[in-house]
């Protein structure tokens, strides 16, 4: 079975922090993809890379970068956290964008103080 | 953007009753997936139907793809309290370089 691991179920972060969100999946999926998910907004697509060392900006990119520097590894940060980015984030990955299906981890909820 | 848009936003029946989830995005296609989300948790793939597509079937799942209309229609049969979840469509836009998006979903609640 394809696993996607998020490092954190529960996080808690202070306003300014740098905070690092790790996911890693264990099926030499070549793209993965950072989502956030708020209440009635659904999720939306922060970054998402097709390869190592590439990304691609999606809808919110603002406050979020991201590294890719192994296949296997997506990690998301936040360069100075804000309260506005406490949420659910998920992380998913997939073997391709068309005809495939992707593949998810199980959420860390960020807490910004 | 939200390319998905679920319709309606929550939905209450009975256990044994049937669920209808509506879907409808706006640009063309190369597939179109639905994923299920049970509270707090990651989401999990359901169905994927290809735009060639018009009906697609997978246990008590059934969906529907109208490309002209630009919708969809997850129907659940015979529901269980188990189904209670969020239900969400996904698409790509055809075009090369993009990702899933998502709709801001359906929440299901089924009592038994």
């Amino acid at each position: 079975d394809v696993k996607v691991t998020q490092s954190s179920r529960y996080l808690v972060k202070r306003t300014g922090e740098k905070v690092f969100l790790e996911c890693v999946q264990d099926m030499d999926h070549e793209n993965m993809f950072w989502y956030r998910q708020d209440p009635g907004l659904g999720l939306r697509l922060i970054y998402f890379s097709y390869d190592v060392k590439m990304k691609e900006k999606g809808d919110i990119p603002e406050g979020y970068s991201v590294s890719r520097e192994k296949k296997e590894r997506f990690s998301l940060i936040l360069e100075s956290a804000s309260t506005n980015q406490t949420s659910m984030y998920l992380c998913a990955s997939s073997l391709g964008i068309v005809f495939t299906e992707a593949f998810f981890g199980q959420g860390t909820r960020l807490t910004v103080v | 953007s939200q390319q998905g848009e679920e319709d309606p936003q929550a939905l209450s029946i009975q256990e044994g009753e049937n669920a209808t989830m509506n879907c409808s995005y706006k640009t063309s296609i190369n597939n179109l997936q639905w994923y299920r989300q049970n509270s707090g948790r990651g989401l999990v793939h359901l169905i994927l139907i290809r735009s060639n597509e018009r009906e697609k079937h997978s246990g008590r799942l059934r969906v529907t793809l109208d490309t002209s209309k630009k919708s969809s229609s997850l129907l659940i049969t015979a529901s269980r309290a188990a189904d209670t979840a969020s239900y969400f469509c996904a698409t790509d836009n055809n075009q090369a370089g993009t990702a899933l998006i998502f709709g801001k979903g359906t929440t299901l609640s089924v009592s038994s």
